[in-house]
C-alpha cells in the first residue's frame, strides 16, 4: 500500500524557514516523480512543484510564486522527499501535501501538514 | 499558463440522481505523444484529495463505476450516474499536458440537497 507521511509543519514569521519532510513507502520511491501540492485555508489547490528521478537528473520545476524561494529535494537511501522554504510569506500559509506522480498526474496523496506563517 | 474553469462551482443533487461537473481548459490538452493528460480528484470534507479518473477517462482502483470522465481537446466532464451520501466533497479538474505548472479548476462543492 503506497503511504506518504508529510511532517514538519508549524507556525512561523514572515521571512522565516521551515523544511518539510514526506516518508513515502510501498512503492519504489527511486524510480518515480514526487510533487508538493498545497491548499489555502478554505482555498482550492495550487501546484507547488516537482522533482524528477536521479536517473532523469533529479531536476525541479517550480510554480511562479515559489521560485527561487523553495527547494525541492529527495534522499533515496531515507525514501524521503524534502520541501525547504525559504523567505515565507502570509500568503505561503496552506496545508501542504506531498504527492506521487504517474500518468502526468497525482495518483497519491499524504495527509498534509499545516503551515501558518503570521506575524 | 493553462487555466482551468469548471462549472457550476456549487451542486446540489438529489440522492440517487446523476450529476455532471465540466471543466474546460485555455488550450487544447492533447499531449505530443497523442495522449490527453486530465485528471478529476475528490475532496472529502476534512480528507486529502483522491483522485478518481486520469488521462480523461481511466478510472482508478477501487473508485466505483459511477464515477465516469469524458472529453476532448479542451472540454471534458466528470459524471457520476447515480450520486450517494459518500460522494459530497469538492471536485477538482487538473491538467498535466502543458508543465510547469500542472493547474487546477476551482473545484466543484457537491453537496446533497
Amino acid at each position: 500500500e503506497v503511504q506518504l507521511v508529510e511532517s514538519g509543519g508549524g507556525l512561523l514569521k514572515p521571512g522565516g524557514s521551515l523544511r518539510l519532510s514526506c516518508a513515502a513507502s510501498g512503492f519504489t520511491f527511486t524510480n518515480t516523480w514526487m510533487s508538493w501540492v498545497r491548499q489555502a485555508p478554505g482555498k482550492g489547490l495550487e501546484w507547488v512543484g516537482r522533482i524528477n528521478t536521479k536517473a532523469d537528473g533529479a531536476t525541479t520545476d517550480y510554480a511562479a510564486p515559489v521560485k527561487g524561494r523553495f527547494t525541492i529535494s529527495r534522499d533515496d537511501s531515507r525514501n524521503t522527499l524534502y520541501l525547504q522554504m525559504n523567505s515565507l510569506k502570509t500568503e505561503d500559509t496552506a496545508v501542504y501535501y506531498c504527492t506521487r506522480e504517474d500518468w502526468w498526474s497525482l495518483s497519491h496523496w499524504g495527509q498534509g501538514t499545516l503551515v501558518t506563517v503570521s506575524s | 499558463d493553462v487555466v482551468m474553469t469548471q462549472s457550476p462551482l456549487s451542486l446540489p443533487v438529489t440522492l440517487g440522481q446523476p450529476a455532471s461537473i465540466s471543466c474546460r481548459s485555455s488550450q487544447s490538452l492533447v499531449y505530443s505523444d497523442g495522449n490527453t493528460y486530465l485528471s478529476w480528484f475528490q475532496q472529502r470534507p476534512g480528507q486529502s484529495p483522491r483522485r478518481l479518473i486520469y488521462k480523461v477517462s481511466k478510472r482508478d482502483s477501487g473508485v466505483p463505476d459511477r464515477f465516469s470522465g469524458s472529453g476532448s481537446g479542451t472540454d471534458f466532464t466528470l459524471k457520476i450516474s447515480r450520486v450517494e451520501a459518500e460522494d459530497v466533497g469538492v471536485y477538482y479538474c487538473m491538467q498535466g499536458t502543458h508543465w510547469p505548472p500542472w493547474t487546477f479548476g476551482q473545484g466543484t462543492k457537491v453537496e446533497i440537497k
